[in-house]
C-alpha cells in the first residue's frame, strides 16, 4: 500500500478553471511538501506546510495541511496553460534508519488546454 | 547559482551492460540521495548518501550501488541491466540542516533507456 495517496491521478481541464489535487494517509506526518515537475525537469518544490490547519498561498495556489495532518490538498484558480504538469505530494521521513528519506505520491499530471 | 546538475542526459543501453550516472550537488549541499522515476509516476528513493556513506537504502537489488566522492559529488552504477531499468534517474542533494522545510532540490534528470 501507498504510504501517500493522490487523487486525481489525472486531471484535464479548460484555461480559467478551478481544480483540486488531493494527498491523503493514515498515518501523521510532522511536515508535508508539494512539489511539481515540468516534462523533461526534476521536481521542484512549491511549498512545506507543517502546521495542522495551515493554508499556504503561493499566487493563484492554495495549499492545506489537515487538521490532523495526515492530508493535503493543493488548490489552483483559474488555472492556465503554464499550471500543466505533474504534482507530486511528499513526506520526510523523521527518524529511525529511514531518516531524511523522501516519500513521494503517486502524482497527478495536470494538462490545461488553452 | 549553479542547481543540481546531472549527467548525461540521456543514455541508450543493451541488456546486460553497466552503466554511471554523475551527480553534482547544489552549493553549500552535502546529502545526496537517488531516485528512479517511471513516466508518469512518482520517484522511487534507491539510496541517500552522507559524508561518503551510504546512509539508507530503498527496495532496490545490489546491482545499484552507489558512491559519494569528498567534493560531495556522486555517482550511481547499474549492473546487468534489465528492460524495468528504463526510467529517469533523479539525483536530490539537501543541506545539513532541515530538509523537513527545505525541501530537496533536484537535477533533471538522466533518461536512461535499456534495450
Amino acid at each position: 500500500t501507498q504510504l501517500l495517496e493522490q487523487s486525481p491521478q489525472f486531471l484535464s481541464i479548460q484555461e480559467g478553471e478551478n481544480l483540486t489535487v488531493y494527498c491523503n494517509s493514515s498515518s501523521v506526518f510532522s511536515s508535508l511538501q508539494w512539489y511539481r515537475q515540468e516534462p523533461g525537469e526534476g521536481p521542484v518544490l512549491l511549498v512545506t506546510v507543517v502546521t495542522g490547519g495551515e493554508v499556504k498561498k503561493l499566487k493563484r495556489l492554495t495549499f492545506q495541511f489537515g487538521d490532523a495532518r495526515k492530508d493535503s490538498s493543493l488548490h489552483i484558480t483559474a488555472a492556465q496553460p503554464g499550471d500543466t504538469g505533474l504534482y507530486l505530494c511528499a513526506v520526510v521521513n523523521a527518524g529511525g534508519t529511514s531518516y531524511g528519506k523522501l516519500t513521494f505520491g503517486q502524482g497527478t499530471i495536470l494538462t490545461v488546454h488553452p | 547559482d549553479a542547481g543540481v546538475t546531472q549527467s548525461p542526459t540521456h543514455l541508450i543501453k543493451t541488456r546486460g551492460q553497466q552503466v554511471t550516472l554523475r551527480c553534482s550537488p547544489k552549493s553549500g549541499h552535502d546529502t545526496v540521495s537517488w531516485y528512479q522515476q517511471a513516466l508518469g509516476q512518482g520517484p522511487q528513493f534507491i539510496f541517500q548518501y552522507y559524508e561518503e556513506e551510504e546512509r539508507q537504502r530503498g527496495n532496490f537489488p545490489d546491482r545499484f550501488s552507489g558512491h559519494q566522492f569528498p567534493n560531495y559529488s556522486s555517482e550511481l552504477n547499474v549492473n546487468a541491466l534489465l528492460l524495468g531499468d528504463s526510467a529517469l534517474y533523479l539525483c536530490a542533494s539537501s543541506p545539513p540542516w532541515d530538509q523537513y522545510y527545505y525541501g530537496y532540490t533536484f537535477g533533471s534528470g538522466t533518461r536512461l533507456t535499456v534495450v
